[in-house]
């Protein structure tokens, strides 16, 4: 079946370093990929989305990068701040089940003061 | 969190009981989703509601029914509760059936059965 996995189930960064959170996705069919924030105790955020036609989409502070050669997605958050601790979530949706993404099992960010 | 709402926030069962898990939401959209979340795993879809009338099963339907209620209204029923639904469950509602840009998830109900 698909699968969204990541890389590293933990990340600490120093307060104002960059952050980079890798996702590695296995549906080459996936075309709609997304980046979600949860924090301890709520419910997932939306952060940014990209489409598999783009290889790079710029938010506030974050930037998502796709790589479909190797099926990687990543996520940048520029200037970490404490705030930005959290878990975050890979999801990809595939056209074959157009209503159903598919999340990889989180990667927990901490932002060392 | 805005516009989708849970409850209860927390609940412990014993294994058979049964209970419903309610959620709503004031946004106006066509589609609802139920989300079981455990410990070091992402989410996973047990059913989903593309539009008032109509549910369809997801990623891990069993042990679960739901029920559409309005277009406001999705709920989740256990009926008879087991140790392995132990978990954290979510309700979402996307804009659309594509619109996850803006989907939105309720503060989740945290569930324990002994």
């Amino acid at each position: 079946g698909e699968s969204v996995g990541l890389h590293l189930p933990t990340l600490s960064v120093q307060e104002g370093d960059n952050s980079i959170i890798n996702c590695a996705y296995s549906n080459s069919a996936s075309d709609y990929f997304i980046w979600y924030k949860q924090e301890s105790g709520k419910g997932p955020q939306f952060i940014i989305d990209i489409r598999s036609n783009m290889d790079k989409r710029q938010g506030q502070r974050v930037t998502v990068l796709l790589n479909k050669t190797v099926k990687h997605l990543s996520l940048q958050i520029a200037a970490t701040q404490p705030g930005d601790s959290a878990v975050y979530f890979c999801a990809e949706l595939g056209w074959a089940s157009a209503r159903q993404l598919t999340f990889g099992s989180g990667t927990q960010l901490t932002v060392l003061p | 969190n805005a516009g989708v709402t849970q409850t209860p926030k927390f609940q412990v069962l014993k294994t058979g009981q049964s209970m419903t898990l309610q959620c709503a939401q004031d946004m106006n959209h066509n589609s609802m989703y139920w989300y079981r979340q455990d410990p070091g795993m992402g989410l996973r879809l047990i059913y989903y509601s593309a539009s008032e009338g109509t549910t369809d099963k997801g990623e891990v339907p069993n042990g679960y029914n739901v029920s559409r209620l309005n277009k406001r209204e999705f709920s989740l029923r256990l009926e008879s509760a087991a140790p392995s639904q132990t978990s954290v469950y979510f309700c979402a509602s996307p804009r659309g059936q594509t619109g996850f840009d803006t989907q939105y998830f309720g503060p989740g109900t945290r569930l324990t059965v002994l």
